[in-house]
């Protein structure tokens, strides 16, 4: 499949290690907040998500954290496995029902 | 239960040719949504439909627009098509959307 974006920022990890993968939101109004993850020639896929009255939801192997004071989420990928190879995206839902989304990271797992 | 499925999955179109590309939400949702995604641009937001109505619309030129059935199917209709049109274009839907939205595989529309 083609390449969702040419020039994403990419994390390279070890199978096994945990990664983190970090996306910076736009909107102090934003209330709801969705990772996906986007295998080539797919679409996205929802991993895990999280309201802005929470600051952790974990998930089979991932956790989210949302820091509302500097605006940034993380999704937390524990024991990286090659199968987790994709691009990552963040995506806030604005309150007017519209999801917008961050630029992607790329996650490369290696042996 | 089934998921979001797009149809056709790869489409080739020329220039100032129009085409419609079609969407079948999750049983049960109500929302549809309608994405395009390029290498440049990333993911953009075209316009939402909840119970054939349009609620929301990104900051696409009037060439783009849609429209959804009394099921909850959806339609998206590019018009006069242009090079830059050619992209993924991906179908989420949801119950109510603002909760969270399902992806189809997309369809990939090329124009030449």
């Amino acid at each position: 499949g083609e390449s969702v974006g040419l020039h994403l920022p990419t994390l390279s990890v070890q199978e096994g290690d945990n990664s983190i993968i970090n996306c910076a939101y736009s909107n102090s109004a934003s209330d709801y907040f969705i990772w996906y993850k986007q295998e080539s020639g797919k679409g996205p896929q929802f991993i895990i998500d999280i309201r802005s009255n929470m600051d952790k939801r974990q998930g089979q192997r991932v956790t989210v954290l949302l820091n509302k004071t500097v605006k940034h989420l993380s999704l937390q990928i524990a024991a990286t496995q090659p199968g987790d190879s994709a691009v990552y995206f963040c995506a806030e839902n604005d309150g007017a029902d519209k999801l917008i989304f961050g630029t992607g990271t790329r996650l490369q797992v290696f042996p | 239960k089934a998921g979001v499925t797009q149809t056709p999955r790869y489409l080739i179109k020329t220039r100032g040719q129009q085409v419609t590309l079609s969407c079948s939400p999750i049983s049960g949702h109500r929302s549809v949504s309608w994405y395009q995604q390029t290498p440049g641009q990333g993911l953009q937001f075209l316009f939402e439909y909840f119970s054939e109505t349009q609620r929301n619309k990104g900051n696409f030129p009037g060439r783009f627009s849609g429209r959804q059935f009394s099921n909850s199917r959806s339609e998206m209709n590019v018009s006069t098509l242009e090079l830059g049109d050619s992209a993924l274009y991906l179908c989420a839907s949801s119950l109510h959307g603002t909760d969270t939205q399902y992806f189809g595989p997309g369809t990939r529309l090329t124009v030449l």
